[in-house]
Parts: structure tokens; sequence; C-alpha cells
């Protein structure tokens, strides 16, 4: 079975502190993504990677930071969290050039 | 730029009752379409796709039919079951930067009462 793993299912963090967000995928896939989901306003892209140490900034960057050293792993980065970044956020993966999409099951992330 | 937009939620029907989700989209060229499915506590699966004008994807009883005419991706279901209770996401696949990025609609919330 295909598998994306996030590190957390809940967080939570005061103002102001650094946060990492982990995403890993065992499908060798060459896209990454992350996304934060808030109601009524479906998934927002944040940021992307089509290769390893590649990035690209999606919808709604700012904020955020992301790095991928390797390919498996994506990492999401709050510099200095804010309780406008309280949201769910969903990790996926993907072929390239591929549009199907497979997610982890999502971090939910309380900043206080 | 691209977009898609669904019907309003929340959405409650009977056990059995047939099911439409309304999806429309604005896009440029030819993008492939997709309903993912979120259930309680999970992250998105990927429910369906169609790749082409006029294909219709299919699963676990669902079907959406690609129509470019109307620019719609509606879903269907002919008799829904408790277990259909999620959220429903109709998304666009457009090509940025060498990867195929999703553009989502807001999400329809589905709850089936026994």
């Amino acid at each position: 079975d295909v598998k994306v793993t996030q590190s957390s299912r809940y967080l939570v963090k005061r103002t102001g502190e650094k946060v990492f967000l982990e995403c890993v995928q065992d499908m060798d896939h060459e896209n990454m993504f992350w996304y934060r989901q808030d109601p009524g306003l479906g998934l927002r892209l944040i940021y992307f990677s089509y290769d390893v140490k590649m990035k690209e900034k999606g919808d709604i960057p700012e904020g955020y930071s992301v790095s991928r050293e390797k390919k498996e792993r994506f990492s999401l980065i709050l510099e200095s969290a804010s309780t406008n970044q309280t949201s769910m956020y969903l990790c996926a993966s993907s072929r390239v050039l591929r549009g199907e999409q497979f997610f982890g099951p999502g971090t939910r992330l309380t900043v206080l | 730029g691209n977009s898609v937009t669904q019907m309003e939620g929340p959405v409650t029907l009977s056990e059995e009752a047939f099911l439409t989700i309304n999806c429309t989209y604005t896009a440029t060229g030819y993008p492939s379409l997709f309903w993912y499915v979120q259930y309680p506590g999970e992250g998105l699966q990927l429910l369906l796709k169609a790749t082409k004008a006029d294909d219709k994807g299919s699963n676990k009883g669902f079907e959406a039919t690609y129509r470019k005419e109307t620019t719609s991706f509606h879903l269907e279901k002919g008799s829904v079951q408790v277990s259909d209770s999620a959220v429903y996401f109709c998304a666009l696949s457009e090509l940025i930067q060498g990867a195929q990025k999703l553009v989502f609609g807001q999400g329809t919330r589905l709850t089936i009462n026994p």
C-alpha cells in the first residue's frame, strides 16, 4: 500500500515558536506538496517541490518555508508561528506530471 | 486563473437516497478532473477521476462525467449509505513549474442518516 506519513496528528504551539511539520512518502514520488485546509476554503497550496532541493511557492506561501533534502521527505517550517496559522496541514505526493496525489492523514496545528 | 466551484453544503440525506453534488470549473485548456473524499479524522483519498471530455469516472458506486460543454463534473450515487458520510472535494489539475498542481473546490460535507 502506498503511504504518506506525517510526524504528528495534533500539535499545540505558542505564538512566536518555530514549528516543523514533517512528511515522508514511501512511493519514490518526485513531487511533494503542502496544503492547509480551513472550513469553507477547501485546500490551499502553500509550497510544492518537484525534485530534491527544488521548491516552488504555492498560493499562500507567506509565513512558511520548506525543505527537501531527500526525495522521500518534505518539511514545512513556520519560522514564527502566529494564531492565524492554526489549521489542518496536509502533505501529498505524486509522480512527475501525474495529477493524482496521495495524501497523508494531516496535522491539526493549534497556535495559542 | 483556474478555479473550481462546488455546491454549498452541508448536505443531509437519508440512507438509500440519490446523491448529486454539483461541481463546475473554469480552466484554460483541458485539465484532468478529480473527486476526492475525506472521511472523519483522515486525509484525502482519490474517489474517481476523468482525464478528457466525455470520460466517466466511477468507483464504489459513485460516478462523474467530464462535461466540456457545461464545464461540469457532478458527482452522483444512486443509493447512499451511512458509510458515505464524509467531505467531498472536486479538483482539477494544472501544470505549473514541472508539477501537476491540484486546484480544489471548497468541499461539501455529506451526512447520511439511517
